[in-house]
């Protein structure tokens, strides 16, 4: 059974840093890209990055550009997404999710991690 | 920046059909999917590449596309179908776009 399980959301102030985590389970996970996707409270799903297979390419929504990096270890089956100098508009639930097959679409979704950027 | 137009709202009674669009300039060249979350729970693809259904997803679910504008049909609409609905594609550039969401009521 495939499980995507994130981890390292919570309380961060402005300006501060976050690394979520996103185990992965019941796939070959070096042979997926990967994606994380964000919903601010109340609001609708925001495509945040992407990283390919072997983690040799990156991309990122504009809004995130230069802040945030996504990475993995594909050793221990983990997704990453190292966030830095956050703000309150990136306060949301983040998901990790598995893309399909290079067609950037979402097959498997993980429960989301909420971050809260707020003094 | 590229974006994907949804309504807000449906609703529908149950046993009816519901049909939820979604417009965008490059969907005539670029796939569709649509994804159904329900409250507190992470979203669930229902159709991918504008049409095709996942297994384990209901055949009353299915997708169309014409032109800019790509459909979301649910036949036969249940109580458990109360969700919000949300369209997705890319852009030129590849970057990922999701519609702003739907929200199907069934009364």
């Amino acid at each position: 059974e495939v499980q995507l399980v994130e981890s390292g959301g919570g309380l961060v102030q402005p300006g501060g840093s976050l690394r979520l985590s996103c185990a992965a389970s019941g796939f070959t996970f070096s042979s997926y890209w990967m994606h994380w996707v964000r919903q601010a409270p109340g609001k609708g799903l925001v495509w945040v990055s992407r990283i390919n297979s072997d983690g040799s390419s990156t991309s990122y929504a504009d809004s995130v550009k230069g802040r945030f990096t996504i990475s993995r270890d594909n050793a221990k089956n983990t997704l990453y997404l190292q966030m830095n100098s956050l703000r309150a508009e990136d306060t949301a639930v983040y998901y990790c999710a598995r893309d399909r097959g290079g067609g950037d679409y979402f097959d498997y979704w993980g429960q989301g991690t909420l971050v809260t950027v707020s003094s | 920046s590229y974006e994907l137009t949804q309504p807000p709202s449906v609703s529908v009674s149950p046993g009816q059909t519901a049909r939820i669009t979604c417009s965008g300039d490059a969907l005539p060249k670029q796939y569709a999917y649509w994804y159904q979350q329900k409250p507190g729970q992470a979203p669930v693809l229902v159709i991918y590449k504008d049409s095709e259904r996942p297994s384990g997803i209901p055949e009353r679910f299915s997708g169309s596309s014409s032109g800019t504008t790509v459909t979301l049909t649910i036949s036969g609409v249940q109580a458990e179908d109360e969700a919000d609905y949300y369209c997705q594609s890319a852009d030129s550039s590849g970057t990922v776009v999701f519609g702003g969401g739907t929200k199907l009521t069934v009364l």
